[in-house]
């Protein structure tokens, strides 16, 4: 079966502390990755995502992700995060088996000062 | 100001009553998606459409119903069926020719409680 894992439900973390969000997947084909942030009753935002070439990946607001195909991974990371960070982050994949995204079920990250 | 828009923010449902979320986009995207999230279990997709007046279902269409008759407009009717229907709504749509590689744009959301 196809599926994603976020393997953490709430990361928390200082202000101006680096972090790492883990996602790793399960498919039998090639898969195309993202990373989305949801902000508090809002909608979903992508932040990047990994088609093909070079597996790091740079986003928006200063987050970057590798892919590791040997191990089936796709982190996300930062390396300074504000409070302004927190929220909740999605990660997620298709492929050209099926049209829609299957997402992971998500990492809280709670930023304190 | 262009994006997709989703009314109502909330909603409020009687147990056994039909209710319709709406899903409008100027973004001229062919592909609209539903999907429905609940805490701690991430989106799961309900319905969507590749083109106009087509549709498929999801990985949890029972109890739900949508219709397709214009691009911009891609409605859900969340009927008396479905068994748990409180939940967050996500409408969203995809750039370019909806394959897998092409991103997924989503509304603000509506959500939705059965008292």
């Amino acid at each position: 079966a196809q599926s994603v894992t976020q393997l953490d439900s709430q990361v928390p973390v200082f202000e101006e502390a680096p972090v790492e969000l883990r996602c790793n997947y399960s498919s039998s084909v090639s898969v195309y990755l993202f990373w989305y942030v949801q902000y508090p009753n809002q909608g979903l935002q992508l932040l990047l995502k990994y088609l093909s070439g070079s597996t790091l990946v740079k986003g928006i607001n200063g987050f970057e992700a590798e892919f590791n195909k040997s191990q089936t991974s796709f982190h996300l990371r930062k390396p300074s995060v504000h409070i302004s960070d927190t929220a909740e982050y999605f990660c997620a994949f298709s492929n050209t088996g099926r049209r829609a995204l299957t997402f992971g079920s998500g990492t809280r990250l709670q930023v304190q000062p | 100001d262009g994006g997709i828009t989703q009314s109502p923010k909330y909603l409020f449902r009687k147990e056994g009553q039909n209710v319709t979320l709406s899903c409008e986009q100027n973004l001229n995207h062919d592909a609209m998606y539903w999907y429905r999230q609940d805490p701690g279990q991430g989106l799961r997709l309900i319905y969507y459409s590749q083109i106009v007046n087509d549709f498929q279902k999801g990985d949890i269409a029972e109890g739900y119903s949508v219709s397709r008759e214009k691009k911009e407009s891609f409605p859900l009717t969340v009927t008396s069926a479905q068994k748990n229907p409180t939940a967050f709504y996500l409408c969203a749509t995809r750039a370019g020719s909806g394959s897998s590689t092409d991103t997924q744009y989503f509304g603000p959301g509506t959500r939705l409680t059965v008292l």
